[in-house]
């Protein structure tokens, strides 16, 4: 079945660092990629998507791009922020007969220290 | 404000005593759904709807129960919780149901069954 595995967290990361958060899944046919962003006490928000390879999806600073050919969809900041400390999750969307399921991965704490 | 509301935010009840997470959307969404949050398994979806009045089970139902008797509301009915429901869990809910729509959380139940 469909599956999305993501790097193992949690990370601690400096302000100002760079940050990648690798995501890679196994699917067959043509999914959608996305990756959600949970903070603190709230629901899982969208970040950023994209629905076919070598798009790039962008947001907030945060860009991934959908690489059919290694199955990966990484999450990459040039500098991160302490506002961006939150659990981060990688999905993938495949509609079965309506379905709007999303396959996600465990989840990547994000910890940014000032 | 378009938002998915849950409630109650935090719930600890005891085994065998039905309960009810109540979920309600402002923004006439067909499509909503159900999840639970565990660690290290991130999000599963325990049973859908396309419409009103029609539900189907997701990838872990066992021991749920939904109804989608109007448009707005997507109750999640547990007949005698047990230890092993407790989790926090998520309604999402979105405009269509092709691909690419983006889900919208709500900010999440968490229950606690001794």
């Amino acid at each position: 079945g469909d599956s999305v595995t993501q790097m193992e967290g949690p990370v601690t990361l400096s302000e100002e660092a760079f940050l990648t958060i690798n995501c890679t899944y196994t699917a067959t046919g043509y999914p959608s990629l996305f990756w959600y962003v949970q903070y603190p006490g709230e629901g899982l928000q969208l970040l950023l998507k994209a629905t076919k390879a070598d798009d790039k999806g962008s947001n907030k600073g945060f860009e991934a791009t959908y690489r059919k050919e290694t199955t990966s969809f990484h999450l990459e900041k040039g500098s991160v922020q302490v506002s961006d400390s939150a659990v981060y999750f990688c999905a993938l969307d495949k509609t079965n007969f309506g379905n709007e399921k999303l396959t996600f991965g465990t989840g990547t704490r994000l910890t940014i220290i000032p | 404000e378009a938002q998915v509301t849950q409630n109650p935010r935090y719930l600890i009840t005891v085994t065998g005593k039905k309960l009810t997470v109540t979920c309600s959307q402002n923004m006439n969404h067909e499509y909503m759904s159900w999840y639970r949050q565990d660690p290290g398994l991130g999000l599963r979806q325990i049973y859908y709807s396309m419409n009103v009045e029609v539900t189907d089970k997701g990838d872990v139902p066992e021991g749920y129960k939904v109804s989608r008797k109007e448009k707005r509301n997507f109750p999640l009915i547990l007949e005698s919780p047990s230890p092993n429901q407790t989790s926090l869990y998520f309604c999402a809910s979105s405009p269509v149901q092709g691909r690419n729509s983006p889900l919208h959380f709500g900010n999440g139940t968490r229950l606690t069954v001794t």
